[in-house]
């Protein structure tokens, strides 16, 4: 595809709810990042995959967050048991990999947790 | 602390006016340094890389101070459209290629 795709670009959860969120990063992009972005702060980093494996998920912020990337392309952010401070705009990046290389982000996914 | 400062602003300049950015990083094995631009409600684009040698694109150049872990960006003859959030963003050090953003500094340019 032309660019990183999300879906979907809006989610509102029931608390306690389970949701899956999606990715398509740019084919041929090795490195895959996830970010939550809070209203009027900048993108903190949750999880970071260089092909299939998860070499950093030093940001997920509970046991709750788990994401996945099984063939080293879709990746799948999901959270269990939704709570109200998860809301916010969850954005996946790709990169080709390496110092120096642009990341790439997809539109976001707005979760809103009631 | 934040691994990477900014300063929130908002900055409010007059259409023409030259705005410049700071930002600080903590981790002094960071290996690059860019500037992304996000528009209300958009997903962050990228602005410029940031070489040590300070690099410049159009009215935008940025500079970056190693010694005291600092990066800029000046904005000359601000256009209304320049208005956005500006981050700052830092990438790898002790092994890791995480990008970590700034929280960003709102420009609003005025006519």
């Amino acid at each position: 595809g032309a660019g990183v795709s999300q879906s979907p670009r809006y989610k509102v959860a029931k608390r306690g709810q389970d949701v899956a969120l999606r990715c398509d990063p740019i084919s041929g992009h090795v490195s895959l990042f996830w970010y939550q972005q809070a209203l009027g702060q900048g993108p903190e980093f949750l999880t970071y995959f260089q092909n299939e494996a998860q070499l950093d998920k030093s940001g997920l912020p509970s046991d709750r967050f788990f994401a996945e990337r099984p063939e080293g392309s879709v990746s799948t952010l999901k959270i269990q048991r939704t709570q109200q401070e998860d809301s916010a705009v969850y954005l996946c990046a790709s990169t080709l990999g390496g110092l120096n290389t642009e990341a790439f982000f997809g539109q976001g996914t707005r979760l809103t947790v009631v | 602390r934040k691994e990477v400062e900014q300063d929130p602003g908002p900055f409010n300049v007059p259409e023409g006016a030259t705005v410049a950015f700071n930002c600080t990083y903590s981790n002094s094995a960071s290996q690059s340094f860019f500037w992304y631009r996000q528009d209300c409600r958009k997903e962050p684009k990228l602005l410029m890389s940031v070489y040590s040698s300070g690099n410049e694109d159009g009215r935008f150049t940025a500079q970056l101070n190693r010694a005291s872990q600092y990066i800029s960006l000046l904005i000359r003859d601000s256009k209304l459209s320049d208005s956005a959030t500006y981050l700052c963003v830092v990438l790898g050090g002790s092994g890791t290629y995480k990008y970590i953003f700034g929280t960003g500094t709102r420009l609003k340019v005025l006519a």
